[in-house]
Order: C-alpha cells, then sequence, then structure tokens
C-alpha cells in the first residue's frame, strides 16, 4: 500500500525553526517528485512548493510565502522527504501535508498529486 | 484571493446531479492540467480527478471531468451524503511557477 506520514508538528514560537518529515513506503520514492501543502484552520489549501526527483535534478520549486524561509529536501536511501521552516510567522499555522507529485515530461511543473499524507499541525504562537 | 474562481458553494438533493465549475486563464488551465481534489471533514484531500478527465482506481463514475479552454468542471451524479466534502480545483501556472488552487466549493447534500 502506497503511504505517507507526515511528523514533526508542534507548538513553535514565532521566528523559530521546525522540520517536518514525511516518511513514505509502498513505492519506488526516488522516481517520484515530493510536495507539501499546508491548509490554515478553516481555509483553502495552499501549496508550499515541491523537489523534483535526482533524475531531474532534485531542484526545488516554492510558492512566494514561503521562498528564503522554507527548504524542502530529501533522503532517498531513507525514502523521507523534509520540509526545514525557518523563521515562523504566525500566518505559518497550519495543518501540513505531504504528497507524490506527478509532473510533466521535463519536469519543469507539476500535473497532479496522490496520495496525500494525513497531516501535521503546526502552530505558531507567542 | 485564489488564481482559480471556484463557487464557494452547491447544493443539490441526493440522486441529483451536480457540476462545480473552475475558471482560470491562458497561463494556468488555458495551458496545463487540470486535477480535483475531494476533502471530506477532518481528512486529507484526496484525488478525484486527474489530467483533466482521467479517474484513478477506485473513484467511481460518478465523477467526471472536463475542460474547455480556461475552464474546467467537475459533474458529480447520482448524488450521496456521503460526498459531502469541499471540492479544490487545481493546475500549474506557467506565468509565476507555481501551483494554484481554486478556494475550493463545499458542496451540501440536502
Amino acid at each position: 500500500e502506497v503511504q505517507l506520514v507526515e511528523s514533526g508538528g508542534g507548538l513553535v514560537k514565532p521566528g523559530r525553526s521546525l522540520r517536518l518529515s514525511c516518511t513514505a513506503s509502498g513505492f519506488t520514492f526516488g522516481d517520484y517528485a515530493m510536495s507539501w501543502f499546508r491548509q490554515a484552520p478553516g481555509k483553502g489549501l495552499e501549496w508550499v512548493g515541491f523537489i523534483r526527483s535526482k533524475a531531474y535534478g532534485g531542484t526545488t520549486e516554492y510558492a512566494a510565502s514561503v521562498k528564503g524561509r522554507f527548504t524542502i529536501s530529501r533522503d532517498d536511501s531513507k525514502s523521507i522527504a523534509y520540509l526545514q521552516m525557518n523563521s515562523l510567522k504566525t500566518e505559518d499555522t497550519a495543518v501540513y501535508y505531504c504528497t507524490r507529485g506527478y509532473c510533466g515530461g521535463d519536469c519543469y511543473s507539476l500535473d497532479w498529486f496522490d496520495p496525500w499524507g494525513q497531516g501535521t499541525l503546526v502552530t505558531v504562537s507567542s | 484571493q485564489s488564481v482559480l474562481t471556484q463557487p464557494p458553494s452547491v447544493s443539490a438533493a441526493p440522486g441529483q446531479k451536480v457540476t462545480i465549475s473552475c475558471s482560470g486563464s491562458s497561463s494556468n488551465i488555458g495551458n496545463n492540467y487540470v486535477s480535483w481534489y475531494q476533502q471530506l471533514p477532518g481528512t486529507a484531500p484526496k484525488l478525484l480527478i486527474y489530467e483533466n478527465n482521467k479517474r484513478p482506481s477506485g473513484i467511481p463514475d460518478r465523477f467526471s471531468g472536463s475542460k474547455s479552454g480556461t475552464s474546467a468542471t467537475l459533474g458529480i451524479t447520482g448524488l450521496q451524503t456521503g460526498d459531502e466534502a469541499d471540492y479544490y480545483c487545481g493546475t500549474w501556472d506557467s506565468s509565476l511557477s507555481v501551483w494554484v488552487f481554486g478556494g475550493g466549493t463545499k458542496l451540501t447534500v440536502l
């Protein structure tokens, strides 16, 4: 069974850092792009960013709202994707989801996401 | 303000049909695949439709997707109370180089 499990969420003060992990199973992790999304309480879905597979350079793209503060990385030997979040703001409070991404031929862009993890809650508050 | 425009809510009776629209532009829907996601209350999103009109394994054929120009539509027939959820359309925006979503549509099955 293909599965994604996020961990690492919790309560953190503004300005601090937090690292989320997404542990994958049931598929060849290294063959796929991995993406992070978030959903603030009572709000819609927001894309955070994604990391391409090593076959496409393992490069990353980010939403403007997190660029320069958040970093996505991957450890294909452990089948884990990470979301390093620095300089956290209260507006970063959300449930964070990781997903497996399907991208176009050159993986410049993303086409769709499946499956999604169950999410992990990050609360940024003093 | 979302890049893609969806109606905030739709409703219909059990057994009826409903459509949810998703409007964008040439930089997103017009030139990229659209996918749709269902989010049941308190759960993670789930892929319903990919590449405009394809259903993943396990998704019943009551769900359908279409795209024309810079708009896409999700159709649901034979509505069930279990279909009550938030539905999101999404696609890549080639000008912004980001993934974009609609604001979501809350489906109520009366």
